[in-house]
């Protein structure tokens, strides 16, 4: 079965040190992959997605991504968290099939960056 | 550009009542997504539309659930009758149709059914 797993719920990281929010998923052929932060009360925003190319994708806020075919992984990274980062996190997946781009979300880790 | 559009941005209802959810996709986006989020279930697919046609309805919970797409611009997600199980914050995203690309969702509908 296809899925994505966010291994843990909340993450605690000082102001300024460095920050991972994990994703490893399980789906068939060569996905595409998403992360997205969802702050309180607001929709979900994108971050960024791997799509084909250069492992480690760049995208909103300072974050980046390495993606690991081997390990079916997807960590989000920032090298120097903000507390502006404190919010809830979401990794999906894109089966690449059919041309349809449904996405399986993972069930999301809670940031939290502390002063 | 505005981004997608959702109306109302809270609602609150009665056990039974009709309850109508809507939303404006990003202009020129071809593939319209409902979703549902709760604490106990996470974010889950209700529907999926391409060029105004449903093409994934598996994540409908029951009959009381429907969504149409009139046109391009415009989607609904109606309940009927209304249940406090049904209380939960109701995204709509958009998105270009292939798989690659990006969906964008819209702040979403809170909905309390008491």
């Amino acid at each position: 079965a296809q899925s994505v797993a966010q291994p843990e719920d909340q993450v605690n990281v000082a102001e300024g040190n460095p920050l991972t929010v994990k994703c490893t998923y399980s789906v068939s052929g060569n996905p595409y992959l998403f992360w997205y932060v969802q702050y309180p009360n607001r929709g979900l925003q994108f971050l960024l997605k791997y799509i084909t190319g250069d492992n480690l994708v760049k995208g909103s806020y300072g974050f980046e991504a390495e993606f690991n075919k081997s390990q079916t992984s997807f960590h989000l990274k920032k090298p120097s968290a903000l507390v502006s980062d404190s919010a809830l996190y979401f990794c999906a997946v894109s089966p690449f099939f059919g041309g349809y781009n449904k996405l399986i979300f993972g069930a999301g880790t809670r940031l939290a960056v502390h002063p | 550009d505005a981004g997608v559009i959702q109306s109302p941005r809270h609602e609150v209802t009665e056990m039974g009542q009709e309850v109508t959810l809507r939303c404006k996709p990003i202009s020129g986006h071809n593939s319209l997504f409902w979703y549902r989020q709760t604490m106990m279930r996470g974010l889950e697919l209700l529907i999926y539309f391409n060029n105004n046609v449903p093409i994934d309805d598996s994540g409908m919970p029951e009959d009381r659930f429907s969504a149409k797409m009139p046109n391009a611009s415009f989607s609904t997600l109606k309940i009927q009758p209304s249940e406090p199980r049904d209380s939960a914050v109701y995204f709509c995203a958009s998105s270009l149709v292939l798989a690659e690309e990006t969906q964008y969702f819209g702040p979403g509908t809170r909905l309390l059914v008491l």
